[in-house]
């Protein structure tokens, strides 16, 4: 499986401040998935990210909140934007890989607090 | 959108015993995963299912694919304390996004 490394690991922000979170991965995968973990609750999917293409968002998440950059097939990030305290969760970044497309393997996550 | 219903949400067991969590949902799927979210980390996939009626193992840990493919379950053996954490079920939708069950939060007491 593939390694993923996130930064930062965790971060304490202030109101209105924006936070980007960098995904790296050891190998070339085609997509990457931005999730988030509210406290105490699953994880729920924010974009779906392709490199040289736009991302793709779910219901609920919208591109001026949640910059999503991929400018090379082991690298992507999310900036929360304009953040509020109802942000303060832990965000995942994941690749698809293994025995078939539809595994999915997680980095170690982003905890943000913001004040 | 898509909904898993998974249970227990959280269960307490004395080392030793055997645990089994399960999933359903109201639609077919073609894949049922099966995760372990340790605190600070992110989940690892435990076991990944693809055809229905299919049981997998893991050392002590047993999957299956429901029959109706709207659900599966999560047997662990002989439980021991590295086994507390969060397990998820999830399945994967036509874009390969991933969907989460609400998880079972899994204390083992010594």
């Amino acid at each position: 499986s593939a390694v993923i490394s996130q930064k930062p690991s965790r971060d304490i922000c202030q109101r209105g401040t924006s936070l980007t979170i960098q995904c790296q991965v050891d190998s070339q995968v085609t997509m990457m998935f931005w999730y988030r973990q509210q406290p105490g609750q699953s994880l729920t999917l924010i974009a779906t990210a392709n490199q040289g293409s736009e991302a793709t968002y779910e219901s609920g998440f919208v591109i001026d909140k949640f910059p999503i950059s991929r400018p090379n097939l082991t690298f992507s990030t999310l900036t929360v934007s304009n953040m509020s305290p109802e942000d303060s969760s832990i965000y995942l970044c994941s690749v698809e890989g293994g025995r078939a497309v539809d595994e999915q393997f997680f980095g170690p996550g982003t905890r943000l607090t913001v004040l | 959108g898509q909904q898993l219903n998974q249970s227990p949400q959280s269960m307490f067991i004395q080392e030793g015993e055997d645990v089994s969590m399960n999933c359903t949902s109201s639609s077919i799927f073609n894949t049922w995963l099966w995760y372990k979210q340790d605190p600070g980390e992110g989940p690892v996939l435990l076991i990944a299912l693809y055809k229905a009626g299919e049981l997998t193992s893991n050392g002590r840990l047993t999957a299956q694919f429901g029959i109706t493919r709207k659900d599966s379950f999560l047997n662990i053996s002989a439980s021991i304390p590295s086994d507390v954490g969060i397990y998820f079920c999830a399945t994967s939708g036509s874009a390969r996004q991933l969907t989460f069950g609400s998880g079972t939060q899994l204390t083992v007491l010594p």
